[in-house]
């Protein structure tokens, strides 16, 4: 009964390589969002769609490409992996505009080798 | 833009001690604040958050934060902490008027030993 969910849960990959996380809440949110920890722990916002159009783009690299197909999916595509895309990448849903209520998921652990 | 700084990168303490973490933010104007926990393996899940009125915040899990606006401080308190309150402690702020984004702390990393 997982509300917000995650595949895969870890992912390793080689420098150069395009691979997808994806994204599905059964909430019936309209906004969904993408977000990234680095090895420092810190977790920034990259990316957030409301109703499958996008409202937040956080001067990430072109190379990541959100693609949201109904409501309920929010996935994320990245070309050309580099080193220091390796992170733990959570999504999260929530009412539209209301972060402050938002649901994450467990994280996708992503390591480029 | 707002930042948020967490003091503590990681705490050990024993069962039954007091826990107290440390949120200052750095923002002049009004703010929503939260504090988030990560048990290992789990998601992110809301520990409690303050919007406005009492400037004490009870959570779940017994835990309580206070907000003190001239201190920019939101700070994060459990009195008896058990081993299973081992996890990530998360605090984060949004800005009242511009709520779609959350900008998080660095973390804590909290190990309670049995």
């Amino acid at each position: 009964d997982t509300a917000v969910s995650q595949t895969p849960k870890y992912l390793v990959t080689q420098m150069g390589n395009d691979k997808s996380i994806k994204c599905e809440q059964n909430l019936g949110h309209d906004t969904m969002y993408w977000y990234k920890q680095d090895s420092k722990k810190f977790l920034k916002i990259m990316f957030s769609y409301n109703n499958k159009e996008l409202i937040i783009n956080e001067t990430v690299p072109n190379r990541f490409s959100p693609k949201s197909p109904d409501k309920a999916h929010l996935n994320l595509h990245i070309n050309s992996l580099e080193l220091g895309d390796s992170a733990v990448y959570f999504c999260a849903s929530s009412q539209p505009y209301r972060v402050s209520e938002a649901f994450f998921g467990q994280g996708t652990r992503l390591t480029v080798v | 833009a707002q930042s948020v700084s967490q003091h503590n990168h990681h705490v050990i303490l024993s069962e039954a001690a007091s826990l107290e973490l440390g949120c200052n933010y750095s923002y002049g104007g009004t703010v929503n604040l939260f504090w988030y926990v990560q048990y290992p393996g789990q998601h992110l899940q809301l520990l409690l958050k303050y919007f406005s009125g009492d400037p004490l915040v009870k959570g779940i899990k017994g835990f309580e934060a206070e907000f003190i606006k001239s201190k920019f401080s939101f700070n994060l308190r459990k009195p008896s902490v058990q081993w299973s309150d081992t996890a990530e402690y998360f605090c984060a702020v949004n800005v009242a008027l511009n709520d779609y984004k959350l900008s998080f702390g660095a973390g804590t990393t909290v190990t309670v030993r049995a």
